[in-house]
C-alpha cells in the first residue's frame, strides 16, 4: 500500500528565504505526483503536476522535482512571501489505483514579514 | 469562475440527523470524487463515480452514501452523523480517472460540524 509522508509538519521562514518542502512515497510505480496548496478552512488548489516520465515542473516561483528511484519529490518556492503561507500537500497516483490520489498530511508553512 | 462548486460552505448538524452535501461542476468531467479531511490530516477518499458507476472505498463506513443524478451534480449523504464525522468534505473532478495525466480539480469544501 502506498504511503506518502511529508516532513516537517510545520515550517516557519522569514520573507525572502527560499522554501524547500519534502514529500516521500514508498511505491515508485506512480503515474504522476501533484502538489497542492490549502489555505485555512479552504479547499485544495493544484500547483504543479509532474508526470512519472518527467524530472521537474516549473511555474513562476515554484519548481517541483521528482525522483522515483528514491521515492522523493521536492517543492521549491523561491523568494517566499507572506502570501505563500498555507499548507502544502503532495499526492501521487499509483498505477494500481483508479484515479485515487494518495495524499501526505501536508506541511504547514508560515512566512513571516 | 469556480468550476467545482460545493454547497454549503459550512454545515452544522445534530448528532444522528441526516445531512446532505452538494457538489456541482461546470467542467463536464466524467469522474467525481468525495474526500474526507479531518483536522491536520491527509484527505481520504470515500468514493468516486465514473459517469454513473459508483465505486466505494473498502473502508468507507456504511453511514456514507452518494448520489449522482447527472453529470454535473453529486451528493454526499450522511445518514446518521456522529461526532467523528465532523470534518472538511472535499469534492473533486477529473476528465477521466483512468488516464494518469488528468488533474483533479477540487471545490472549496464543506466544513461539517456535528453537535
Amino acid at each position: 500500500k502506498q504511503e506518502v509522508t511529508q516532513i516537517p509538519a510545520a515550517l516557519s521562514v522569514p520573507e525572502g528565504e527560499n522554501l524547500v518542502l519534502n514529500c516521500s512515497f514508498t511505491d515508485s510505480a506512480i503515474y504522476n505526483l501533484q502538489w497542492f496548496r490549502q489555505d485555512p478552512g479552504k479547499g485544495l488548489t493544484s500547483l504543479l503536476l509532474i508526470q512519472s516520465s518527467q524530472r521537474e515542473q516549473t511555474s513562476g516561483r515554484l519548481n517541483a522535482s521528482l525522483d522515483k528511484s528514491s521515492g522523493r519529490s521536492t517543492l521549491y518556492i523561491a523568494a517566499s512571501q507572506p502570501g505563500d503561507s498555507a499548507t502544502y500537500l503532495c499526492a501521487d497516483l499509483t498505477t494500481d489505483s483508479w484515479g485515487k490520489l494518495q495524499f501526505g498530511a501536508g506541511t504547514q508553512v508560515v512566512v513571516t514579514p | 469562475d469556480a468550476m467545482v462548486i460545493q454547497n454549503p460552505r459550512y454545515q452544522v448538524t445534530q448528532f444522528g440527523k441526516p445531512v446532505t452535501l452538494s457538489c456541482s461542476q461546470t467542467l463536464n468531467h466524467n469522474v467525481m470524487y468525495w474526500y474526507q479531511q479531518k483536522s491536520s490530516q491527509a484527505p481520504k477518499l470515500l468514493f468516486h463515480y465514473y459517469d454513473k458507476d459508483f465505486n466505494n472505498e473498502a473502508d468507507t463506513p456504511d453511514n456514507f452514501q452518494s448520489r449522482r443524478p447527472n453529470t454535473s451534480f453529486c451528493f454526499l449523504d450522511i445518514r446518521s452523523p456522529g461526532l467523528g464525522d465532523a470534518a472538511m468534505y472535499l469534492c473533486a473532478t477529473s476528465r477521466d480517472g483512468r488516464l494518469g495525466k488528468n488533474i483533479q480539480y477540487f471545490g472549496a469544501g464543506t466544513r461539517l460540524s456535528v453537535l
